[in-house]
This record gives structure tokens, C-alpha cells and sequence, in this order.
């Protein structure tokens, strides 16, 4: 079955970066188009960033645009987000989404944690 | 941008009412807006896509309607395992949401 697992979270200083990972499997993770969206402590769900099959593409938020970046690595089924400039605004779950052929999103991971503070 | 409005924030219903939500855009997102599910604690499931086609495996007293501008989530009869905060998303133009709607216990 699919599965979606995130990693690399935790307690970060304003203005440092911190690198999120998400493991996938049970499915050809080289064909699938991936996400990552953020949910703050109590708020709704936010799109952050996506990456095409083969990573030749990405986009972004606006909020997100110039410090965050998104990967892959299809050989390792690693999806990546480098997270630089780090701001309090930054600190939430932040999930990784698979991107159906029709571009809804069909399975997510269970989300990392990310705290931005001093 | 695509703004995604729900209403309401907040439900407050029984087990075995009737529950309709509404989600509207900022402008015509055709038939591309889907439906999830999150509890607490948890990521989101994906209940209906395409406005109203139901994910596989959904109980089939969840169920979506509209286009265009306007859209509604509707549950048949409210269970226990209904209560969770759900979100419309729009994918016509790269992805937003709905601030969500709580479905709680009246």
C-alpha cells in the first residue's frame, strides 16, 4: 500500500535552515508528481511547493518563494524540502502529499513538525 | 489567487443528522475541487474529487455536488466517526483551501 513517511523536523532558530524528507513506497514514486503542504498549530492547510515526475519542474508559494526549495531523489523514492531563512510564520506540520494524475491530492504522510523560535 | 470560502466554521450536529457544507471560490474552478477528512492529530483523507465523485473506499453517505462557484459537501446521516474538520480544495490553478469546517458533537 502506499505509504508516506516524513522525517527531519523539530526545533529551529529564526533565520537557520532545516532540511525535510519524505520516504515514499508502494507505489512508482518516478512517475508521481509530489507536494508539500503545512498546516499551522490550530489553522487550516497550506500548498507550499510541488515538483514534477522527474523534478525537471517546480513551483511554489508565495510565501515560500526564494527560501524554500523542493527535490526528489527517484532513485532513493525521497522527496526533499530545504528550508533556508527559516521565520516564526515557517512553524507548523508540514506534510507530503502524492499528486494524482488529475491533480487532487491522493495520499499524504502522517507530517513533520517544524518550530521556529528563539 | 483562487480564494476557497467554507461555511460554516463550525457544526454542531447529532449522530444521525443530515450535514451540509458549503464551499465557494473567488471565481469558476469548473468541476476541480475535492473534498478531505482530518482529525485530529492526523493528515488529511481525500474523500471526493471531481466535485462529486466519491474516493474509493468513502462511505457512500458522504457525497459532493456543484460547479462553477459553488460547491456543497453533504453527509446522509451523521455517524461517530464523522466528526472531524473537513476542507474543499480547488486544482484548477496550482492548489488552495477552504479554512475548513468542524464538524462537532451537538
Amino acid at each position: 500500500q502506499v505509504q508516506l513517511v516524513e522525517s527531519g523536523g523539530g526545533v529551529v532558530q529564526p533565520g537557520r535552515s532545516l532540511r525535510l524528507s519524505c520516504l515514499a513506497s508502494g507505489f512508482i514514486f518516478s512517475n508521481a508528481p509530489m507536494n508539500w503542504v503545512r498546516q499551522a498549530p490550530g489553522k487550516g492547510l497550506e500548498w507550499v511547493a510541488v515538483i514534477s515526475y522527474d523534478g525537471s519542474n517546480q513551483y511554489y508559494a508565495d510565501s515560500v518563494k526564494g527560501r524554500f526549495t523542493i527535490s526528489r531523489d527517484n532513485s532513493k523514492s525521497i522527496l526533499y524540502l530545504q528550508m533556508n531563512s527559516l521565520r516564526a510564520e515557517d512553524t507548523a506540520v508540514y506534510y507530503c502529499a502524492r499528486k494524482h494524475f488529475d491533480d487532487y491530492f491522493d495520499y499524504w504522510g502522517q507530517g513533520t513538525l517544524v518550530t521556529v523560535s528563539s | 489567487d483562487i480564494q476557497m470560502t467554507q461555511s460554516p466554521s463550525t457544526l454542531s450536529a447529532s449522530v444521525g443528522d443530515r450535514v451540509t457544507i458549503t464551499c465557494r471560490a473567488s471565481q469558476s474552478i469548473h468541476k476541480w475541487l475535492a473534498w478531505y477528512q482530518q482529525k485530529s492529530g492526523k493528515a488529511p483523507k481525500l474523500l471526493i474529487y471531481e466535485a462529486s465523485t466519491l474516493e474509493g473506499g468513502v462511505p457512500s453517505r458522504f457525497s459532493g455536488s456543484g460547479s462553477g462557484t459553488e460547491f456543497t459537501l453533504t453527509i446522509s446521516s451523521l455517524q461517530p466517526d464523522d466528526f472531524a474538520t473537513y476542507y474543499c480544495q480547488q486544482y484548477t490553478r496550482y492548489w488552495t483551501f477552504g479554512q475548513g469546517t468542524k464538524v462537532e458533537i451537538k
